[in-house]
C-alpha cells in the first residue's frame, strides 16, 4: 500500500530534550516536507527537499534541522524543543513539481507537546 | 511572499450546493491544490488548477481565475461526511527550490447541516 509514515504518533518531552520524528514513503517520491499545523495559523511549512541531499528552508524553519540521505526519509529534528513547538506535525511526499501529477500525500501526523 | 484568504466558517444543508472561496497574492504562482482535513486527520488531494477555467471530478469541483488570484471550491450534493476544513494551498513559483514551496490558507471549516 502507497503510504507516508510517521513516527511516533503522538510524543510528549521535556524542553530541551532532543528528539527526531521520523518520516518514511514508499512511493520513491522525489519532493518530501515538513509542516506544522496550529490553530488558526494553519498548515506551516518547515523544511521541504527536492531530492536526495537537497533541502531548502520552508517559512518556519527556526528551531528544526532536517536530512534527506535517502530518497524516502525525511526525518525532522528539534534538537533543543521549546514549548513553542508543542504542534501538530505532518509530513507530505510528492512526485518532483516537473512531472504532471504532484499532489502531496500526508503521513498521518505527530501530536508533539513540549512542557 | 504569499498571503492567502478563505473564509473561516461554512454551514450548509445536506442535499444543497456550497462554493468555497479562496483569494491569493503571490509572486509568483505555480499552481493552486484544494485539499479536504477531517478533524485529528492527514490533509487529503481534492484538485490542482494551474490554467484559468473549470476542474470537475465528480461532486466536487474547482475553479481558477489566475488574472484575480481567486479559485473556489464547488461541492454538489453535500453529504453529512463533507463537514471537514478545506484547505487552499498556493504554489510558488520561487526562484529557489524549483517552484515546490506549497503555502496553505487557514482553512475553512464546513458544516453540513440536516
Amino acid at each position: 500500500e502507497a503510504q507516508v509514515t510517521q513516527n511516533p504518533r503522538y510524543l510528549i518531552t521535556v524542553t530541551g530534550k532532543k528528539l527526531t520524528v521520523t518520516c518514511s514513503q514508499n512511493m520513491n517520491h522525489e519532493y518530501m516536507s515538513w509542516y506544522r499545523q496550529d490553530p488558526g495559523l494553519g498548515l506551516r511549512q518547515i523544511y521541504y527537499s527536492m531530492n536526495v541531499e537537497v533541502t531548502d528552508k520552508g517559512d518556519v524553519p527556526e528551531g528544526y534541522k532536517v536530512s534527506r540521505k535517502e530518497k524516502r526519509n525525511f526525518p525532522l529534528i528539534l534538537e533543543s524543543p521549546s514549548p513553542n513547538q508543542t504542534s501538530l506535525y505532518f509530513c507530505a511526499s510528492s512526485l518532483s513539481p516537473s512531472t504532471s501529477s504532484y499532489e502531496q500525500y500526508f503521513g498521518p501526523g505527530t501530536r508533539l507537546t513540549v512542557t | 511572499g504569499q498571503n492567502i484568504d478563505q473564509p473561516t466558517e461554512m454551514t450548509a444543508t445536506e442535499g444543497a450546493i456550497v462554493q468555497i472561496n479562496c483569494t491569493y497574492q503571490t509572486s509568483g504562482f505555480n499552481g493552486l491544490f484544494w485539499y479536504q482535513q477531517h478533524a485529528g486527520e492527514a490533509p487529503t488531494f481534492l484538485s490542482y488548477n494551474v490554467l484559468d477555467g473549470l476542474e470537475e471530478k465528480g461532486r466536487f469541483s474547482s475553479f481558477l481565475s489566475r488574472s484575480k488570484g481567486y479559485s473556489y471550491l464547488l461541492l454538489k450534493e453535500l453529504q453529512m461526511k463533507d463537514s471537514a476544513s478545506y484547505l487552499c494551498a498556493v504554489r510558488d513559483a520561487g526562484l529557489t527550490g524549483g517552484g515546490n514551496k506549497l503555502t496553505f490558507g487557514t482553512g475553512t471549516q464546513l458544516k453540513v447541516e440536516l
